[in-house]
């Protein structure tokens, strides 16, 4: 089974603070995604990667960024953690054999980012 | 624009009970994919089914089944004779565009409660 591995499950830290998130997949999956996840707006995507090195904007990309060096890992940054960036972050991945759009995508079990 | 609606936030039921949650989508595309997950209290969202927007059939899949009516936009999700394990938060979701990016749209889940 796909495993996709994220670095902590709770995490508090404080304003202006610059936050790593990690996520690992064993699946050598071409495509990753970070998502949040916050009450009454189901997941918002952040952030996705094509395949190592590329990367693009989804759709609250703000006061984010990623890094993709290697096929397996995509780490989400928050360069300077703000009260309004406690959520869940959820990391995902997907293989493409084909279409995109519909493969299915495989999650982390999410990470519970406070900032104080 | 595109965008998926979960007008249901919370459903409490009891046992054995038949439950529908309801999934309305707005796209533009004639080309599309309509997707439900689960997300149980560990956090990890995992992938129920996969419909594109050629096929209509209904699906079955032992105690859940899902209607999908283009005509009326809804992607509804029935789980028959309700169990405790089926507590969780369900998330519809819809893959956007006719691109190969694959990126989805979530609606705001719902909460299901299975009371014993």
């Amino acid at each position: 089974d796909v495993k996709v591995t994220q670095s902590s499950r709770y995490l508090v830290k404080r304003t202006g603070e610059k936050v790593f998130l990690e996520c690992v997949q064993d699946m050598d999956h071409e495509n990753m995604f970070w998502y949040r996840q916050d009450p009454g707006l189901g997941l918002r995507l952040i952030y996705f990667s094509y395949d190592v090195k590329m990367k693009e904007k989804g759709d609250i990309p703000e006061g984010y960024s990623v890094s993709r060096e290697k096929k397996e890992r995509f780490s989400l940054i928050l360069e300077s953690a703000s009260t309004n960036q406690t959520s869940m972050y959820l990391c995902a991945s997907r293989v493409i054999q084909g279409i995109a759009t519909n493969e299915k995508l495989f999650f982390g079990s999410g990470t519970q980012l406070s900032v104080l | 624009a595109q965008k998926v609606t979960q007008a249901q936030t919370e459903i409490s039921v009891v046992e054995k009970e038949d439950v529908t949650l309801d999934c309305v989508y707005e796209t533009r595309d004639t080309t599309y994919y309509l997707f439900w997950y689960k997300q149980p209290p560990s956090g990890e969202l995992v992938f129920l089914i996969r419909r594109n927007s050629f096929d209509e059939q209904n699906e079955i899949s032992g105690r859940y089944s899902w209607n999908f009516q283009k005509s009326t936009s809804s992607f509804n999700f029935t789980i028959t004779a309700s169990q405790v394990v089926d507590s969780a938060v369900y998330f519809c979701a819809l893959s956007r565009g006719s691109s190969n990016t694959g990126k989805l749209i979530f609606g705001q889940g719902t909460t299901l409660q299975v009371k014993p």
